[in-house]
């Protein structure tokens, strides 16, 4: 069935670092892309999504391309902020229906 | 005003107890969810609903049902609860599936079964 992967986690960083976040998914067909962030004490948001192959979605810094030939969709900051500390989920969706498969999460830790 | 909203946001049972949780949403969609999130785990989805006269199961249904009592309203019950339910529990909505099925989130209620 369809699944994604994260990297574990805890991530941790200093202040300004690059960040990336790796997932790769297991799918049939062509379904769409998403990472989910979530600060804490809250639910998840949106926060980029990617419905084709090669798109590139983008928001607050954060960039992820979606690879169909390896399968992935990495998740990247060029410089990341304290605020940036989170949960962040990678899922999918497939084509034909209107489910979102999560990933287990990678928590991200930021220091100044 | 939050557009999804869950009540309570904290609850702390004993086993064997049954437990309502609700969700509410001001959004206008028709399709409404409930998730469990554990450490390690991620989100697994429990039941949904694409409107009000439709109900499915999702990746572990066991142990719970859900009542969609209007196109806002979409509750989650554990009829006898047990300890391994013990989690945060999410609903979410979304509309049109033309959209690319994102999804709204609720904040979440902390479920305690002791």
């Amino acid at each position: 069935g369809d699944s994604v992967t994260q990297m574990e986690g805890p991530v941790t960083l200093s202040e300004e670092a690059f960040l990336t976040i790796n997932c790769t998914y297991t799918a049939t067909g062509y379904p769409s892309l998403f990472w989910y962030v979530q600060y804490p004490g809250e639910g998840l948001q949106l926060l980029l999504k990617a419905t084709k192959a090669d798109d590139k979605g983008s928001n607050k810094g954060f960039e992820a391309t979606y690879r169909k030939e390896t399968t992935s969709f990495h998740l990247e900051k060029g410089s990341v902020q304290v605020s940036d500390s989170a949960v962040y989920f990678c899922a999918l969706s497939p084509r034909t229906g209107d489910k979102l498969i999560f990933g287990t999460g990678t928590r991200l830790q930021v220091f100044p | 005003d939050a557009d999804v909203t869950q009540t309570p946001r904290n609850r702390i049972t004993k086993t064997g107890k049954r437990i309502m949780l609700e969700c509410s949403q001001t959004k206008g969609h028709d399709r409404m969810y409930w998730y469990r999130q554990d450490p390690g785990l991620g989100l697994r989805l429990i039941y949904y609903s694409f409107d009000v006269k439709d109900i499915n199961k999702g990746e572990i249904s066991d142990g719970y049902s859900v009542s969609r009592q209007a196109q806002a309203k979409f509750s989650l019950s554990l009829e006898s609860a047990i300890p391994n339910q013990t989690a945060l529990y999410f609903c979410a909505t979304s509309g049109d599936q033309a959209l690319n099925n994102e999804q709204f989130f609720g904040p979440g209620t902390r479920l305690t079964v002791l």
